[in-house]
């Protein structure tokens, strides 16, 4: 069965301070891996989408990277307003599967 | 464009009582989904439609109903409420060829059972 699992649970950092978000992944035949950002009271916001090892892609202060087992969300001097819960999920055939997400909050 | 919506946004329902979830998109998406969100446990798929006229189970389905009329709409029917279903449902659309761009979710139902 498909899996993501998303560590940590939750995160908390001073503005400026960087750090990486994990989603470590086990599905069959690979079609994406997406990540959102989840305001509270708010749907997901589509991130990102990774669909081979190796790929990165950018935005603003976070980055994705992709491997055959995992996929990193990094995080680059963060702000207060990148406080949010973080979304991973893999896409296999007309399934997306999604982690539990981590919670980050980034104090002034 | 107003994206995914959702209606209502708040509900409180009795054990037993039915009602039905409403969803609508207007970005012409083919790919329609519905979700629930439970603290600890993400977003879990409950049913989803590849078009009109067809829907299919995903991972929680018991309790739930769908139907895809049109490409614009597609309601989530609750047959008899019960306590295991308060959560927050999500609806959420994209693109056939849209793996570049994930979901487009709408803002969310937030259900309470009692």
């Amino acid at each position: 069965e498909d899996q993501v699992t998303q560590s940590p649970e939750a995160l908390r950092l001073q503005e400026g301070e960087s750090s990486s978000l994990n989603c470590s992944y086990t599905v069959s035949g690979l079609r994406g891996l997406f990540w959102y950002r989840q305001d509270p009271g708010k749907g997901p916001e589509f991130l990102f989408t990774l669909y081979s090892a190796g790929e990165e892609k950018e935005k603003e202060r976070l980055k994705a990277t992709l491997t055959k087992k995992e996929s990193f969300l990094h995080i680059t001097a963060p702000k207060p307003e990148d406080s949010a819960t973080y979304l991973c999920a893999v896409y296999n055939n007309n399934d997306m599967r999604f982690g539990a997400g981590t919670r980050l909050t980034v104090k002034p | 464009n107003a994206g995914v919506t959702q209606t209502p946004k708040f509900q409180v329902l009795k054990t037993g009582q039915s009602m039905t979830l409403q969803c609508a998109q207007d970005m012409n998406h083919e790919y329609m989904s519905w979700y629930r969100q439970d603290p600890g446990m993400g977003l879990r798929l409950i049913h989803y439609s590849v078009g009109a006229g067809i829907t299919d189970q995903g991972e929680v389905p018991n309790g739930y109903n769908v139907s895809r009329s049109t490409t614009e709409d597609f309601p989530l029917r609750l047959l008899s409420a019960a306590p295991s279903q308060t959560s927050v449902y999500f609806c959420a659309s994209r693109d056939r060829q849209g793996n570049n761009y994930g979901y487009t979710f709408g803002s969310g139902t937030r259900l309470t059972v009692v």
